[in-house]
This record gives C-alpha cells, sequence and structure tokens, in this order.
C-alpha cells in the first residue's frame, strides 16, 4: 500500500515539445506529493509540490495535475529544453509518518535539439 | 535558501576501513535528516531516518551496526559506513526537512550526494 508507480521509464521529447510524467498511488494517507529533479552525480531538486486540496499546480513551465478520486498525478514539462534532461522522481508522503518519501521509480528524461 | 550540503562528494576506501559522511543543513535547523542509498538507473533508497537528539530509525533489511548514524546537532548528520565491502559502493544522498516556513516538514531538501567506492 506505499508504492508510488510512475511511467514511462524513460521518454524522449523534442525541444519546445511537452513532456508528461504519470504518477499512482496506492496509500490514500498520503497528503504530500512533490516532484525531484535530478542530473547524473547530483542530489534530487525539489522542483515542484502539491497537496490534495487542489487540482493543479503551476510554477513557470512545469505543471502539476491531480486527480484525487483516480490516485494519480502527473507532471507537464511545457517549451522542454535540452536543459531539462535529466531523471525525475515523483513522491507521496503523510504528514504524521515524519514526511518519510516513498519515491516512484523515475522517469530518464532526453529533450533533443 | 534551504540548501543542503555533504562532505565529501567522493571517497575511495579499501575494504575493512570505515567512512564518515557528514551531512550538513547550512541554512535552517533541519528537525529530521534521512539517508539514502542510490544504485545506478535507480529510485532512492531510504536507509534511515533521524532526528536530533534520538536514535535513528533504520528501515527493514538495513543494518544499524555497518551503518551508524549519528544527528548530534539540527545542522549536522553523519553517516559511517564501518567495515566497508565493496558491496557497499554506492551513491549516498542525505536529505534534510524543517520548520514551516521552509514548506513544512513534509518537504525534503536533498545533499548533493556522496560517492562511496569501496576497493
Amino acid at each position: 500500500q506505499q508504492q508510488v508507480k510512475q511511467s514511462p521509464q524513460s521518454l524522449i521529447v523534442q525541444k519546445g515539445g511537452i513532456s508528461i510524467i504519470n504518477c499512482a498511488y496506492e496509500n490514500t494517507a498520503f497528503d504530500y506529493f512533490p516532484w525531484y529533479q535530478q542530473f547524473p552525480g547530483k542530489g534530487p531538486a525539489l522542483l515542484i509540490a502539491i497537496r490534495p486540496d487542489v487540482s493543479e499546480k503551476k510554477e513557470g513551465r512545469f505543471t502539476i495535475s491531480f486527480n484525487k478520486s483516480a490516485k494519480q498525478f502527473s507532471l507537464h514539462i511545457m517549451d522542454s529544453q535540452p536543459g531539462d534532461s535529466a531523471t525525475y522522481f515523483c513522491a507521496g508522503s503523510k504528514e504524521t509518518s515524519g514526511s518519510r518519501l516513498t519515491f516512484g521509480e523515475g522517469t530518464q528524461l532526453t529533450v533533443n535539439p | 535558501g534551504a540548501v543542503v550540503s555533504q562532505h565529501p562528494s567522493w571517497v575511495i576506501c579499501k575494504s575493512g576501513t570505515s567512512v564518515k559522511i557528514e551531512c550538513r543543513s547550512l541554512d535552517f535547523q533541519a528537525t529530521t535528516m534521512f539517508w539514502y542509498r542510490q544504485f545506478p538507473k535507480q529510485s532512492l533508497m531510504l536507509m534511515a531516518t533521524s532526528n536530533e537528539g534520538s536514535k535513528a530509525t533504520y528501515e527493514q533489511g538495513v543494518e544499524k551496526d555497518k551503518f551508524l548514524i549519528n544527528h548530534a546537532s539540527l545542522t549536522l548528520s553523519t553517516l559511517t559506513v564501518t567495515s566497508a565491502h565493496p558491496e557497499d559502493s554506492s551513491f549516498y544522498i542525505c536529505s534534510a526537512s524543517g520548520s514551516l516556513s521552509l514548506g513544512g516538514t513534509d518537504t525534503q531538501y536533498f545533499g548533493p550526494g556522496t560517492r562511496l567506492t569501496v576497493l
């Protein structure tokens, strides 16, 4: 019940296109859903996060769409750039867990010039 | 704000030696720190959670006597890999969560990671 499933495993997008990464969670107690971006040899960096009281959150080119009834959320990267090429992880946590994050498997995004 | 540092960034050691990795929150007080391990092209695996001044909580399957965690202050946690062996070679990453002003206790900020290679 703690799993977060992420897809696709890898994604290739042309520059200027839209990158979409999907996640599904099982634990209905989760109340915080962050997305992290990780470049090779670096630690993950918080990109954007959402709580289940809203269905969408946008920050610049990055948007999270959240569907509570379906227990799914997705990351949309608009106008994808080669510099966005990285591995993206979704995660979920519940406040009472001491912010213990359950991560998805990761998506390796490649944006071609 | 919310910067987490790790030291060293990489280390090579001989089998049987111990290695200490430091994790510091530079501009905030971290009530909770986490240690992860990551293998190439895989997700992050939580090893343990530590709160300042108390014993760390280890995930199932993680040897607490092998991976010693100390969280002596609100800005410093250390991970010591004791009697390291080649199978301990990995990328170790810490994270820290802090106050409400930083997005609440849910938000984890990650360090840059430490690459450990055991020969």
